[in-house]
């Protein structure tokens, strides 16, 4: 059964914080990953893909533990305007993706 | 602008009747996608089409149909037979079919609700 968790939250943070997401997947043939994010009654726009050795996009970086299989997001130096749910979404290798329930962060002045 | 559209925003259904959202991507893509999202929840997959004249349903198809006579465009007819068709519905499309870094990009949505 394909199946992706995610901590709902919300994470609740102050302007500036670090902040970390993780997400466990149960499909070990998963082969590639995603997060995306999802602003209140919007569409889920791609934040980054999720590559074996890690990646960083400015103050997001991802990482991936094939072993553990699970997938974290981590933000630094959080804005107001990173507040959102964030989707971690699965690729299994058959022409779909699976999503998680997304984990909603909250940034606060 | 290349991008994927949605329309309408908002769409109001009768208890019986049948209702088509359109889908239109001009991203020359091969695949688009149909997803479903209610409150709390995660997006769950309706259908899918990798070519045109050819579609797979997902995991909640019944009370659904789709079309792909056109490459750019895949409309989604809520029928009713779907009981609980209240949801966000979201259209989506990716270069590659199948591939492994299938990267979808997505429309701005339709929510339905029933009268």
């Amino acid at each position: 059964r394909k199946e992706v968790e995610q901590d709902p939250g919300p994470f609740n943070v102050p302007e500036g914080a670090t902040v970390a997401f993780n997400c466990t997947y149960s499909n070990s043939a998963s082969q590639s990953f995603f997060w995306y994010r999802q602003d209140c009654r919007k569409e889920p726009k791609l934040l980054m893909s999720v590559y074996s050795s890690g990646n960083e996009d400015g103050r997001f970086t991802a990482q991936l533990n094939r072993a553990s299989q699970y997938i974290s997001l981590l933000i630094r130096d959080s804005k107001l305007s990173d507040s959102a749910t964030y989707l971690c979404v699965v690729n299994s290798g058959y022409s779909t993706l699976t999503f998680g329930k997304g984990t909603m962060l909250l940034v606060s002045p | 602008d290349g991008g994927i559209t949605q329309s309408p925003k908002y769409l109001f259904r009768k208890e019986g009747q049948n209702v088509t959202l359109s889908c239109e991507q001009n991203l020359n893509h091969d695949a688009m996608y149909w997803y479903r999202q209610d409150p709390g929840q995660g997006l769950r997959l309706i259908y899918y089409s990798q070519i045109v004249n050819d579609f797979q349903k997902g995991d909640i198809a019944e009370g659904y149909s789709v079309s792909r006579e056109k490459k750019e465009s895949f409309p989604l007819t809520v029928t009713s037979a779907q009981k609980n068709p209240t949801a966000f519905y979201l259209c989506a499309s990716s270069v590659i079919a199948g591939g492994l870094e299938e990267t979808q990009y997505f429309g701005p949505g339709t929510r339905l609700l029933v009268l």
